[in-house]
């Protein structure tokens, strides 16, 4: 079965420093993957995916993210930390049919001057 | 603008209580997805539906059911609210084709269970 695992519930960065954050799959078939944004007291919004094509992903708001295989692993960055970027953060995957998603647990980044 | 629109924003039931949770999309898509959103779980599905009338379970389905009149709407019904049915929920819709992932969510609905 498909799981996610994300690695890290929080994350403390300082403004203008490198963002990563983590986050792990498996699945015995190629996987489409997500990472999603929730901005406080708001609802979920696509940052960017992963559907088989290249493995370097560019996203909105500057951030990206790289599929690597042999590492099960698909990692979100962003070169330079913002205080816009402070949210909750979540890696997902499609788990069967009809575009179901299963959602890691999620991480929030903190952004501090 | 795509918009999923959920009814209440914030609710405060009572442990015994009946709760409908409803969810309209605009964008026309076939599927519609109820999560619940709790720290350190993150989203976990209860229930989808993928056409009208038509619902399958999701993940964490107890204690839950779901009504699916017309494409547009997707509502998630507490028959017997409980104190462990306090948490965020989210619905959520898409179109079918496999693979594009894109979920459009609505902003939440804070459900308070006393």
């Amino acid at each position: 079965a498909q799981s996610v695992t994300q690695l890290g519930s929080h994350v403390s960065v300082s403004e203008g420093a490198l963002v990563l954050l983590r986050c792990n799959y498996s699945s015995s078939v190629p996987p489409y993957l997500f990472w999603y944004v929730q901005y406080p007291n708001q609802g979920l919004q696509l940052l960017l995916k992963y559907t088989s094509a290249a493995t370097l992903v560019k996203g909105i708001n500057g951030f990206e993210a790289e599929f690597k295989k042999s590492e099960t692993s698909f990692h979100l960055t962003k070169p330079s930390a913002h205080m816009s970027d402070a949210a909750e953060y979540f890696c997902a995957a499609i788990s069967g049919g009809y575009n179901k998603l299963i959602f890691g647990a999620g991480t929030r980044l903190a952004v501090h001057p | 603008d795509v918009k999923v629109t959920q009814s209440s924003r914030y609710l405060v039931k009572r442990t015994g209580e009946k709760v409908f949770l409803e969810c309209v999309q605009d964008m026309d898509h076939e599927n519609m997805f109820w999560y619940r959103q709790d720290p350190g779980l993150g989203l976990r599905l209860i229930y989808f539906s993928y056409d009208v009338k038509m619902k399958e379970k999701g993940d964490i389905p107890e204690g839950y059911s779901v009504s699916r009149e017309k494409k547009e709407r997707f509502s998630l019904i507490l028959e017997s609210a409980s104190t462990n049915q306090t948490s965020m929920y989210l619905c959520a819709s898409s179109h079918t084709d496999r693979g594009t992932g894109e979920l459009f969510f609505g902003e939440g609905s804070r459900l308070t269970v006393l």
